[in-house]
């Protein structure tokens, strides 16, 4: 089992629609990142959090310690919103990553 | 600045070619990461240095070289590399040092897509 799971694995959408991503972990963590990574593209940081709610645009993501778990939401969504996203988390007093393995969203207009 | 930058974007390599891939960063980072990500799946890590020396090695073959000249700075010298090498580098920076959470977020450039024939 992965230590970080991600679903949908594979998500579609009409531009407009409100989305959700889902990510649980079953380490202990310092930090949790989202990111994104477009075709063929590099990697962008779009949050990193220890608690609570963050906003940035027509982005939101949230974390549940207790639960272990966090999601990354998207309203109105756009078509420039297809990409994959990453969740990662890093584990206590470490330099490493744990990523799970994406969720690729199409966002159709 | 906030911002890495990897060159070259795209490089074509022989089994028998000496070549470096080259990441920079000047946001006064003083940890640097070397991933490897194959289509389709996430991120392998590969090396990570911090304050200019190697602190992770992902039992990575010798064919790979890390060098970081300097803390602004990092190289990836390839030798005799393998087709199955093939995929995107990615570099990423992050600070050190401190005791926060965001002295741990990850700067990731636009990566270096390699191909090996």
């Amino acid at each position: 089992k992965n230590e970080v799971e991600q679903s949908p694995q594979n998500l579609t959408a009409q531009e407009g629609e409100f989305i959700t991503i889902n990510c649980s972990y079953s380490v202990g963590i310092s930090a949790l990142h989202w990111l994104q990574q477009h075709p063929g593209g590099g990697i962008v940081s779009l949050f990193m959090l220890s608690s609570g709610k963050k906003k940035h645009g027509r982005l939101i993501a949230t974390i549940n310690i207790q639960e272990k778990h966090s999601s990354l939401h998207i309203t109105a969504s756009h078509p420039r919103d297809s990409a994959v996203y990453i969740c990662a988390v890093r584990s206590y007093n470490t330099d490493k990553l744990i990523f799970g393995t994406g969720t690729r969203l199409q966002v159709f207009p | 600045d906030t911002e890495v930058t990897q060159t070259p974007k795209h490089l074509v390599m022989g089994m028998t070619n000496k070549k470096s891939l080259k990441c920079e960063q000047h946001m006064g980072h003083r940890a640097m990461y070397w991933y490897k990500q194959k289509a389709k799946k996430p991120p392998e890590l590969m090396f990570v240095y911090s304050y200019e020396k190697l602190s992770i090695n992902e039992s990575v073959p010798s064919r790979f070289s890390p060098e970081c000249p300097n803390s602004s700075l990092l190289n990836l010298h390839l030798h005799a590399l393998q087709p199955e090498d093939s995929a995107l580098y990615l570099c990423a920076s992050s600070h050190q040092g401190g005791t926060g959470a965001k002295s741990y977020e990850q700067y990731f450039g636009p990566g270096t897509r390699l191909t090996v024939t």
